[in-house]
C-alpha cells in the first residue's frame, strides 16, 4: 500500500499562535488530499478537500480562514490554524487517496494539538 | 444524513470469540467498502476492502461479508485477541475515489 505521513505528530502552543501540519504522501502523488478533525471517542469529521493547484473545499461550519489549507504539489497539503484557541485542541488526521489502486485512501498518522 | 450506518457503537469479546461490526449504506452507487481500523493516537490504517462484485472477501482472520441487495456489509474478526482492541471503521465511496463517507465507529475491546 501506499504511504501518508504527517507531521508534527504532537504540536502544544500558546492561545494565539499558528500552527502548521503538513502532510505528504511519499510514494505516490496526490492531486487531492482530505483533512479531518477527530475528537475522543468519535468519528472523523471531513473538514476539507484540499486540491492540487486550486483551492481547498470547506466542509459546512468550517471556518476556512482559522484553517488554512495550502496543496502547493502533488506530494504535500499543510493544514494552519490561525490564531489557536483551546477550543482548536483536537485530533487533526490527513489522508490521500491513492492513484496506483482506484478508491484505496490511506491516513497519516495524525497530529495531536494542544492549545495552552 | 449519515450516509453509512454502523453498530454497534461498542462491543466486548472474549479472547477467541468472533467479533462482528455491521455497516449499512443508501447510495446504491458506492461501489469500493473499505474498513479501517484505529489503534488510539494513531491514524486510522486500511484493514481489508471489498468491492461489490464478490460477497465475501477474507485475509487472515479478517472477513467482510457483503449483501447487495440487503446494502449491508459487515467485518468479522475471527479468533479475536487482545491486540485487537482498537476503533473500527467502514467506509463507502463512489468510483471516483473522491469521496469517502464513513460509519461512526466501533469501539471493540478483546478480554483475555
Amino acid at each position: 500500500g501506499a504511504v501518508v505521513s504527517q507531521h508534527p505528530s504532537r504540536v502544544i502552543c500558546k492561545s494565539g499562535t499558528s500552527v502548521k501540519i503538513e502532510c505528504r504522501s511519499l510514494d505516490f502523488q496526490a492531486t487531492t488530499m482530505f483533512w479531518y478533525r477527530q475528537f475522543p471517542k468519535q468519528s472523523l469529521m471531513l473538514m476539507a478537500t484540499s486540491n492540487e493547484g486550486s483551492k481547498a473545499t470547506y466542509e459546512q461550519g468550517v471556518e476556512k480562514d482559522k484553517f488554512l489549507i495550502n496543496h502547493a504539489s502533488l506530494t504535500l497539503s499543510t493544514l494552519t490554524v490561525t490564531s489557536a484557541h483551546p477550543e482548536d485542541s483536537s485530533f487533526y488526521i490527513c489522508s490521500a487517496p491513492w492513484t496506483g489502486r482506484a478508491g484505496e485512501l490511506f491516513f497519516g498518522e495524525g497530529s495531536r494539538l494542544t492549545v495552552l | 444524513q449519515q450516509q453509512v450506518k454502523q453498530s454497534p457503537q461498542s462491543l466486548i469479546v472474549q479472547k477467541g470469540g468472533i467479533s462482528i461490526i455491521n455497516c449499512a449504506y443508501e447510495n446504491t452507487a458506492f461501489d469500493y467498502f473499505p474498513w479501517y481500523q484505529q489503534f488510539p493516537g494513531k491514524g486510522p490504517a486500511l484493514l481489508i476492502a471489498i468491492r461489490p462484485d464478490v460477497s465475501e472477501k477474507k485475509e487472515g482472520r479478517f472477513t467482510i461479508s457483503f449483501n447487495k441487495s440487503a446494502k449491508q456489509f459487515s467485518l468479522h474478526i475471527m479468533d479475536s485477541q487482545p491486540g485487537d482492541s482498537a476503533t473500527y471503521f467502514c467506509a463507502a465511496s463512489k468510483n471516483t475515489g473522491n469521496q469517502f463517507y464513513f460509519g461512526t465507529g466501533t469501539s471493540l475491546t478483546v478480554i483475555p
